[in-house]
């Protein structure tokens, strides 16, 4: 997983504050995927996106939560007025391949856990 | 029915014995199967991926799959002290854009 580049690795916000995780994708991976990981509980996906354009966002909260990724720099997820239950890891992960074909395969960066006080 | 399920576990086996690890998925159409090593704390990390019924070894690891039971699994021989962490299955849908959907995870400790 060398290569995807997430910050801040830890993030404290208050309960009404905005956190903003960024992510850096692999060198030549235009593809990026972001997950989230409750406490106890396996990776949920929230959305896929390629340079510009939100491909798949069926995982998203309906409210609060946004995410892009600009043509420059790095890939955002976005929580606005956070609450306690918003305190996860969120991992992102890149491929170089459009979707996951046979033979792509994706790559996850170290995570960001957020905490919500 | 969740879409992919694994047993939570704890699965505890002492060192040098073989780890089986099962799977199993809802989505008939499901095409590609992975699984990943999480240690507490740490990002989930490639292990093996499966796209063909039968049998893919890769050194200690063997990933089998059976698409008409809708089922895989992963061995791990001669296991180590350091294989203990959560092994993560996960698959994609037939017709989605490529996004994998994951199981919750199997903690696994092997005993020295």
């Amino acid at each position: 997983n060398a290569g995807v580049m997430q910050n801040p690795r830890h993030l404290v916000r208050r309960r009404g504050q905005e956190a903003r995780l960024r992510c850096s994708p692999m060198k030549g991976h235009s593809h990026v995927y972001w997950y989230r990981q409750l406490p106890e509980e396996g990776l949920k996906f929230m959305v896929y996106l390629q340079k510009e354009n939100i491909i798949d966002e069926s995982g998203m909260p309906k409210e609060r939560f946004s995410a892009e990724f600009p043509k420059e720099g790095p890939s955002i997820l976005r929580i606005q007025q956070v609450v306690r239950g918003d305190s996860a890891a969120y991992f992102c992960a890149s491929s170089p391949l459009p979707g996951l074909r046979t033979g792509n395969t994706i790559y996850f960066g170290e995570g960001s856990w957020l905490t919500v006080v | 029915q969740k879409e992919v399920e694994q047993n939570s576990g704890p699965l505890s086996v002492p060192e040098g014995a073989i780890a089986s690890l099962n799977c199993t998925y809802s989505d008939r159409g499901s095409q590609s199967f992975f699984w990943y090593r999480q240690y507490s704390g740490k990002s989930p990390e490639l292990i093996m991926f499966i796209y063909s019924n039968g049998d893919k070894e890769d050194g200690r690891f063997t990933a089998q799959l059976n698409k008409a039971s809708q089922y895989v699994s992963l061995l791990i021989r001669d296991s180590q002290p350091s294989d203990s962490a959560t092994y993560l299955c996960a698959v994609i849908r037939g017709g989605s854009q490529g996004n994998l959907i994951f199981g919750k995870g199997t903690k696994l400790s092997v005993k020295p």
